[in-house]
């Protein structure tokens, strides 16, 4: 069975660091990319940006250029999403996806992890 | 940016009513579009891809079509499970998605 699974809530300051991981199982990791995708409050969701799993290649979305920094671990099936300086404004939930080329369909979703940055 | 819109935004329906939903592209994205669905504290799930293209798994009472700008998602017979919100998606140009499309009781 494909699976993305996420870690738990976190709740940070603003001007913290942060990685949320997204580990792969049941399928063969490196045969496929992972996207990452915002959803803030009001459902609306956005696109960040791709790695492709062997960790060659990273692609992201303008409005997140510079923001964050996606990375991955193929010994351990594993991607993440990184901050270096939260906002407030980065409270949102955070999904993983897989997706078998770099411009494809979104085909298996990890449960969300949901990032608060409060003071 | 490709600029994706969805029409309606509230969509109120009955079991069984036949429910289209649209989504325009600012820009041709030929058939690369993809729709989702998504329920309250859940992941979106992957429904249609290629514009048409059922996913695995996923009943045949959903249909996708279109070409270009124009693209529509129907439900051909709703059913209770089917109340959710659906989201259409380009990934000719990196990847946006619409505003998502709430169909309710």
């Amino acid at each position: 069975e494909v699976q993305l699974v996420q870690s738990g809530a976190e709740v940070k300051k603003p001007g913290e660091s942060l990685e949320i991981p997204c580990k792969g199982s049941g399928y063969r990791f490196t045969s496929y990319w992972i996207s990452w995708v915002r959803q803030m409050p009001g459902d609306v969701l956005e696109w960040m940006g791709t790695i492709d799993s062997s960790g060659s290649y990273t692609d992201y979305s303008p409005s997140f250029q510079g923001h964050v920094t996606i990375s991955v671990d193929k010994s351990i099936s594993t991607a993440y999403l990184q901050w270096s300086g939260l906002k407030a404004s980065d409270t949102a939930m955070y999904y993983c996806a897989r997706h078998p080329s770099r411009s494809s369909h979104l085909d298996y979703w990890g449960q969300g992890t949901l990032v608060t940055v409060s003071s | 940016d490709i600029q994706m819109t969805q029409s309606p935004s509230t969509l109120s329906a009955s079991v069984g009513d036949r429910v289209t939903i649209t989504c325009r592209a600012s820009q041709s994205v030929s058939t690369w579009l993809a729709w989702y669905q998504q329920k309250p504290g859940k992941a979106p799930k992957l429904l249609i891809y290629v514009a048409s293209t059922l996913a695995s798994g996923v009943p045949s009472r959903f249909s996708g079509s279109g070409s270009g700008t124009e693209f529509t998602l129907t439900i051909s017979s709703l059913q209770p499970d089917d109340f959710a919100t659906y989201f259409c998606q380009q990934y000719s140009s990196y990847r946006t998605f619409g505003q998502g499309t709430k169909v309710e009781i």
